[in-house]
């Protein structure tokens, strides 16, 4: 099983600034990795695929990178609505998700 | 606009099986993988198997001697059964669909809570 491992746990930042989420991989996944956002009650919504490219209706100021086993997603301005927990996915081989990292506000 | 909905008890008792179903509206069932998800409350997310239009399955290897998965396009539902319910297993259970194209779950039910408790 890949293991994903996601720092940090929380990061507590204010409206307008930048998060940089961190996602590492226990061995390769190439570039089958997604970035999921979650809210209190909510079911998750894809943000970005296959490392880099945003799903339909997804803001610019999400972006992602990387390849291999070591991938980021950044929010370049956070808005009011941004701050949630954020899954890093792999389907390389079968599926499964990284821990989590909680933004919220400072 | 594809949307899905999960329905089934949320009370389940120890050793029983859990019986719940999807069900899928606004779109075909065709071409779509199906699976389930669940997750513990405050933590993370498991995928737990998943079945094609064609109903082929692959189950998450470290539950898959207690899972079934089955479905009914033409009551545009799919259901899972997962056996030998223990308190690990309480968390909210999510199924979700993707396109045959596309490798990422776009289209998610809102998530039912399973609690097993005697």
């Amino acid at each position: 099983e890949i293991v994903l491992t996601q720092s940090p746990a929380t990061l507590s930042l204010s409206p307008g600034e930048r998060a940089t989420l961190s996602c590492r991989a226990s061995q390769s996944v190439s570039r089958y990795l997604a970035w999921y956002q979650q809210k209190p009650g909510q079911a998750p919504r894809l943000l970005i695929y296959d490392a880099s490219k945003r799903a339909t209706g997804i803001p610019a100021r999400f972006s992602g990178s990387g390849s291999g086993t070591d991938f980021t997603l950044t929010i370049s301005s956070l808005e009011p609505e941004d701050f949630a927990i954020y899954y890093c996915h792999q389907r390389s081989n079968w599926l499964t998700f990284g821990g989590g990292t909680k933004v919220e506000i400072k | 606009q594809v949307q899905l909905q999960e329905s089934g008890p949320g009370l389940v008792r120890p050793s029983e099986t859990l019986s719940l179903t999807c069900i899928v509206s606004g779109g075909s069932m065709n071409s779509y993988y199906w699976s389930w998800f669940r997750q513990p409350a405050g933590k993370g997310l498991e995928w737990i198997g998943r079945i094609s239009t064609g109903g082929s399955t692959n189950y998450n290897p470290s539950l898959q001697t207690r899972i079934t998965m089955s479905l009914d396009t033409s009551k545009n539902q799919f259901s899972l059964n997962l056996s030998s319910m223990t308190a690990a297993d309480t968390a909210f259970y999510y199924c979700a669909g993707r396109d045959y194209s596309g490798g990422y779950y776009t289209h998610w039910g809102q998530g039912t809570l399973v609690t097993v408790s005697a």
